[in-house]
């Protein structure tokens, strides 16, 4: 079964630098999300994307962070300058049609130092 | 505002004993209703979705809109089936972008 990557698997940076988590949806996939869980929180929506255009950002998606589809298989999410509060466990999801049950990787657990 | 309660953090139960997880919503228009579930180190999984009205590894789920409920139940508790569940609720329109409930541990003790 088709799954969608994620990669590192974790990522440690020092506190103002920039990051770029990386993706692979499932590749028939056209709905793209990116999500983060700070330990002990819940699940929280960051992005999503479609027709290579961000079609709604949360709150917490400022100007610091921004995505990307660079070619047609990666999907990323960059911090241009870390916080410590940054810190946390992002998730990649995809889902074939809107509305249909998305697909999450493994996640990229993100530690700020 | 739209959001989604699962109020018990942790319930523990003994193998074969019933199980409901609890999940209520708070939404305005038609929202859907996915349970996800997360085994120890693994990718949140679907488990199932309000509208398909299927029974996974013997989990149901019912949307109650009177309640605005979609409580998950097994009849009988398998200790495979300690893991993390979440309940999340997506817009029927829009961006379809997922709200997540914090999640209720499930350990099924032997």
């Amino acid at each position: 079964e088709p799954e969608v990557t994620q990669t590192p698997s974790h990522q440690v940076t020092q506190m103002g630098q920039e990051v770029i988590l990386r993706c692979v949806p499932i590749s028939n996939h056209l709905y793209f999300y990116w999500y983060r869980q700070i330990l002990g929180q819940k699940v929280e929506f960051l992005v999503s994307f479609y027709n290579n255009e961000i079609s709604e950002k949360s709150e917490i998606f400022d100007d610091q962070f921004s995505v990307e589809r660079p070619d047609g298989s990666n999907f990323t999410l960059k911090i241009r300058s870390t916080k410590l509060e940054d810190s946390a466990m992002y998730f990649c999801a995809s889902s074939a049609q809107g509305g249909q049950p998305q697909h999450f990787g493994d996640g990229t657990r993100l530690s700020i130092l | 505002a739209q959001r989604v309660t699962q109020p018990e953090k942790l319930l523990s139960v003994f193998k074969g004993a019933p199980v409901e997880l609890k999940c209520n919503y708070s939404y305005s228009g038609s929202p859907e209703l996915f349970w996800y579930v997360q085994y120890s180190r693994q990718r949140l999984q679907l488990l199932l979705r309000h509208i398909s009205r299927e029974s996974i590894k013997g989990f149901t789920a019912d949307l109650n809109k009177g309640e605005t409920s979609f409580h998950l139940k097994k009849p009988f508790a398998q200790e495979e089936d300690s893991a993390m569940y979440y309940c999340a609720l997506s817009r029927s329109s829009g961006t379809y972008k997922y709200i997540f409930g914090t999640g209720t541990r499930l350990k099924v003790l032997a």
